[in-house]
């Protein structure tokens, strides 16, 4: 199946802790996204990344980190988890160039299925 | 700064009507206006995606109109079904100042269709 996919799907873990979410594309895409839902459902962008350059929401904290080891994954690494991190996370991807061969914002998003975080 | 506002916050209807989702946002100018599904526990689905050139988007009982200029878009169901029942996500692309460049949601809108 082509998708974006995501591990795990629940993931319930201690304040304090460091965590990684791990996200895989198989649709080619050059651009990939992090997004976070919050309690109240409410889902806001944290950062999105090509290869040639990552883009950070200023409200995001500094212990939040994505690493790209390839153009299919972009895995999110939390540090010293907090309480207020509880949340679902969503990976999204789409393709960085448009049908002129530029870059492209046109471009339509795809979302995975989310990872709910969970923090005690 | 863009701000998306989904109206109403939730909606229970009958089954077999017909209905309509609203969507306005604050800066006109955007690239696109994608419509979302999250059904409960679950991801976003992708419903249809209009581009800022254009007016509206339809799939199958579902249609997307735009009106750029006003900052507003609405979803139409006709003849909604149970399964219809989830939370439908209105999100824009932006021009992004500097930002993230991803989407900008509102904060939905929750809809139940009654058997």
């Amino acid at each position: 199946d082509t998708a974006v996919s995501q591990t795990p799907k629940y993931l319930v873990t201690q304040m304090g802790n460091d965590k990684s979410i791990k996200c895989e594309q198989n649709l080619g895409h050059d651009t990939m996204y992090w997004y976070k839902q919050d309690s109240k459902k409410f889902l806001k962008i944290m950062f999105s990344y090509n290869n040639k350059e990552l883009i950070i929401n200023e409200t995001v904290p500094n212990r939040f980190s994505p690493k790209s080891p390839d153009k299919a994954h972009l895995n999110l690494h939390i540090n010293s988890l907090e309480l207020g991190d509880s949340a679902v996370y969503f990976c999204a991807s789409s393709p960085l160039f448009g049908t002129s061969g530029g870059p492209s914002p046109y471009n339509e998003q795809f979302f995975g299925p989310g990872t709910r975080l969970t923090v005690l | 700064k863009q701000e998306v506002t989904q109206i109403p916050a939730a909606l229970s209807v009958p089954e077999g009507e017909n209905l309509v989702l609203n969507c306005s946002f604050t800066d006109s100018a955007i690239y696109n206006l994608q419509w979302f599904r999250q059904d409960p526990g679950k991801g976003l689905t992708s419903l249809l995606l209009i581009q800022s050139s254009q007016r509206e988007q339809t799939s199958g009982r579902l249609n997307a109109s735009l009106d750029k200029s006003s900052g507003r878009s609405t979803l139409y169901i006709a003849a909604s079904q149970p399964g219809d029942s989830a939370t439908y996500l209105c999100a824009v692309r932006a021009y992004s100042g500097g930002g993230a460049d991803g989407l900008t949601f509102g904060k939905g809108t929750h809809l139940i269709i009654q058997p």
